[in-house]
């Protein structure tokens, strides 16, 4: 059975710092991972897609590593703001078949601070 | 906003009734799933819709639950007799199937949320 841990639970930093938020899984055999961001009492906005050839993918100040092997992922936000405050989700889609469900982590809540 | 709606979006109601809740995919979007959140808790799946056909059920869905897609449009999720422990996040997703890194990229809905007293 898939876990997803996601470290640290809880993250307080100052605006402009650069930040790395863990990801890792126990099954390797995945087709893709996704990072969301959920603001309180929210649903879920997605930020980055990696599949599972690739190793990372790009957006803005959002860069997102994949090491499937080992099975880790890494979302890195640079130059943080305090709108990025959030908790950010990790999830995992199964490789082979037509599964599509998502395995989510508990997330890491992270507070900006001006 | 993603594109995909839920209603309502807040629900509370006495142990022991019915409810039921919407979700309207983005228009194109074939996939369609359900989701529950607790609190402090990431998403568990429920249940997934391929055009009008239910694939696939997890076991966190009790007889109590029953999803539909009709027509392969709109879904309902209806939670029959509620208990205290139904009290959480129902989240809607729908994705396509297609090619690319965004063919199959979950976009999900605001959710409902759901307190059973």
């Amino acid at each position: 059975k898939q876990e997803v841990t996601q470290i640290p639970a809880a993250l307080s930093v100052p605006e402009g710092e650069n930040l790395v938020l863990n990801c890792s899984f126990t099954d390797s055999a995945i087709y893709n991972l996704q990072w969301f961001r959920q603001d309180p009492g929210k649903g879920l906005t997605s930020l980055l897609l990696i599949q599972s050839s690739q190793r990372e993918q790009t957006s803005g100040r959002l860069n997102a590593s994949l090491d499937k092997s080992s099975g880790r992922s890494t979302l890195y936000i640079a130059a943080s703001q305090p709108g990025d405050s959030a908790t950010y989700l990790c999830a995992v889609r199964p490789s082979g078949g037509s599964n599509y469900k998502l395995t989510f982590g508990k997330g890491t809540l992270l507070t900006v601070n001006p | 906003d993603t594109g995909v709606s839920q209603d309502p979006r807040h629900k509370i109601t006495k142990r022991g009734q019915n409810v039921t809740f919407r979700c309207d995919p983005i228009s194109e979007h074939n996939r369609l799933y359900w989701y529950r959140q607790t609190l402090g808790q990431g998403p568990e799946f429920l249940t997934y819709f391929q055009n009008e056909a239910q694939l696939e059920k997890s076991r966190l869905l009790s007889d109590r639950f029953s999803a539909e897609r009709p027509k392969g449009s709109f879904s309902t999720l209806e939670i029959q007799r509620t208990e205290q422990g139904d009290s959480a996040m129902y989240l809607c997703a729908s994705s396509l199937r297609g090619v690319g890194t965004r063919g199959d990229t979950q976009y999900f809905g605001p959710g409902t949320r759901l307190t059973v007293l």
